[in-house]
């Protein structure tokens, strides 16, 4: 299946500070990547769909200030944390869908490793 | 009402016997239905997928959907230790529509 490198994999950082996080695509193209956050035994919830060159849809509730989302290449999309606080202290998941313009029934998502911030 | 439930669990297996893990969706116009394995600390990886009522079988795993009932669930055979994990629904709402939905996981244990 395809690969999707998200780094890096862990970090701890104080609070107020910012933390960038990548996902890329290594073998393949993708136009449109997501980010999730799952909290401990909880779900993973949708936060933001990327797309290559534009904006990235904010689902409700997520504060697109604070979750900065940039996808400026086809295999890059960086989710950056900024002035984290320890709330914000979760397990972070990109996904990355491959390029194939309309939206195929059978399409599946690839998901990175993951990130997990533990803001002190 | 959540838009994907599943039982929580944890659901106790012993080992060798089939797990039965099962899935409801509240959007009736939901197309698309994905089960992923997610260990501690890991992203989850995809089991199986399926699109059409009825059964979907790839090796120790069959995939059920029945959309007139509304739900989908994953049977696993001969179930190994190495199974244990948490076991995510995930419906992709309307074909078309990005966004996949979660449900809260349903862990599982297989007792030796």
């Amino acid at each position: 299946g395809a690969v999707v490198s998200q780094h890096p994999s862990r970090v701890i950082c104080k609070s107020g500070t910012s933390v960038k996080i990548e996902c890329r695509s290594l073998d393949f193209q993708a136009t449109t990547m997501f980010w999730y956050r799952q909290f401990p035994k909880q779900s993973l919830m949708l936060m933001a769909t990327s797309n290559e060159g534009s904006k990235a849809t904010y689902e409700q509730g997520v504060e697109k200030d604070k979750f900065l989302i940039n996808h400026a290449s086809l295999t890059l999309s960086t989710l950056t944390v900024t002035s984290a606080h320890p709330e914000d202290s979760s397990f972070y998941i990109c996904s990355a869908r491959t390029m194939g313009g309309r939206f195929a029934t059978n399409e599946k998502l690839f998901f990175g490793s993951g990130t997990q911030l533990s803001v002190l | 009402q959540k838009e994907v439930e599943q039982n929580s669990g944890p659901l106790s297996v012993p080992e060798g016997a089939i797990a039965s893990l099962n899935c409801t969706y509240s959007d009736r116009g939901s197309q698309s239905f994905f089960w992923y394995r997610q260990y501690s600390g890991k992203s989850p990886e995809l089991i199986m997928s399926i699109y059409s009522n009825g059964d979907k079988e790839d090796g120790r795993f069959t995939a059920q959907l029945n959309k007139a009932s509304q739900y989908v669930s994953l049977l696993i055979r001969d179930s190994q230790p190495s199974d244990s994990a948490t076991y995510l629904c995930a419906v992709k709402k309307i074909q078309g529509a990005q966004k996949l939905v979660f449900g809260q996981g349903t862990r599982l244990t297989i007792n030796p």
